[in-house]
Order: structure tokens, then sequence, then C-alpha cells
């Protein structure tokens, strides 16, 4: 199986700053990833795909690159809502794998 | 929507089958998965099957422990789960895939959660 491994594990920010997260797999993955943001008690919400293709709906603050085998999630100007866990997860191969999750917390 | 039901407490080794009901879009058309987040951890995809039920797929972890299946007359997706073990307890997801892919790839909507407890 693909290991997929995030950094940081958890982080402190501001309000309006900007933020990365990245995301390395195991071996090359091309573009075969996507990036979910979850809140305490709540499903998953899909926010990235294709590694850098925004989901209808979410805001442009959020945006991702990457191919092969390093990834990045950035925030462009953190708001209040993004205060969350994000996972990032490959589906070049199965099974699909997770990364172990970055929580965003409030500095 | 997706509305999973089924989950409760249950002992070791014991059996225990999720629900999931579909609502709003053509189930049968979407590939589905079982996706799950122990208390406190992180997300694990468990099992997936392709829309037209034909195609199955299991987490090492799961094989041949539990069973993915669809009723797509009833568009609802389910979870047989036997022989449970400690490490089966969290929360379950039923998840479906974005595109029009046979294999799941990436979810585009998630259902609430159902919580499986599995303890003596």
């Amino acid at each position: 199986a693909i290991r997929m491994t995030q950094s940081p594990s958890s982080f402190s920010a501001s309000t309006g700053d900007r933020v990365t997260i990245t995301c390395r797999a195991s071996q090359g993955i091309s573009s075969y990833l996507a990036w979910y943001q979850q809140k305490p008690g709540k499903a998953p919400k899909l926010l990235i795909y294709a590694a850098s293709t925004l989901q209808s709906g979410v805001p442009s603050r959020f945006s991702a690159s990457g191919s092969g085998t390093d990834f990045t999630l950035a925030i462009s100007c953190l708001q209040s809502e993004d205060f969350a866990t994000y996972y990032c997860q490959q589906y070049y191969s199965y099974p699909p794998m997770f990364g172990q999750g970055t929580k965003v917390e409030i500095k | 929507q997706l509305l999973e039901s089924g989950g409760g407490l249950v002992q070791p080794g014991e059996s225990l089958t999720l629900s999931c009901a579909a609502s709003g879009f053509t189930f049968s058309s979407y590939a589905m998965s079982w996706v799950r987040q122990a208390p406190g951890k992180g997300l694990e995809w468990v099992s997936g099957i392709s829309g037209s039920g034909g195609s199955t797929y299991y987490a090492d972890s799961v094989e041949g422990r539990f069973t993915i299946s669809r009723d797509n007359s009833e568009n609802t997706l389910y979870l047989q789960m036997s022989s449970l073990r400690a490490e089966d307890m969290a929360v379950y997801y039923c998840a479906k895939d974005r595109s029009l892919a046979s294999s799941w790839n990436v979810a585009d909507f998630w259902g609430q959660g159902t919580l499986v407890t599995v303890s003596s």
C-alpha cells in the first residue's frame, strides 16, 4: 500500500495567516491526490481533487499543488471556519490511503 | 443525502450490519465506499463497491470478515461485519464517489457516520 505522510501533524495559526500543509507519498502517485477538511464531530468535506482542482463551492483561498510524491495545500488568508483537521488521500492505486491528518488550531 | 444506520455496541466476535440509505442522486451510477475513523484517530478506507455491485474491494484489515453490498433498487449500501474486534471500533461513514468511475476514488459526499463500539 502507498503510505501518505503529512507534515506538520498540528500547528497554531492566527486568522489572516497564510498556511501550508505538506503531504508526501511513499511512491509516485501522479496527480491522484485529494484533500479533505474535517471539523470535530462532522464528516469530512472534499476540498481538492486531482491534486489542484478546487471542488465546487470551496472558497478560492484554498489552493493546492504538486505531483509525483510531494503535494501542498495552502490557505491564503485563514478564516475562523478554517480551523479544522486536514487530510490528504491518494487514489492512484488500491487501497486508497489517507494521511494521518494535520490539525490547524487557533493561536 | 446519505444516512447511515445500524451502529451500536457489540461484543468481540459478534456481527453487525450497517446500512446507508442514499437519496438525491442516481445511486446505481456511483461507486460507494465505507470509511471509518477510530476515536481520536484519522480516516481509514475500509471497503468499496462499484455502481453495479459487480466489483468489491477491501482493506487488508477487514478482508474475509467484512462484506460490502448494495441494493440499487432500494438505493442502499450495506456493510456486513463479522468477527468484530476491539480495533474495529470506530465511526463508520459511507461515502459517494465524485465521478462515474467504476471504482471509488474520491468522496464528494459523506454520510454523518454511525458509531460501532466493540467491547465486552
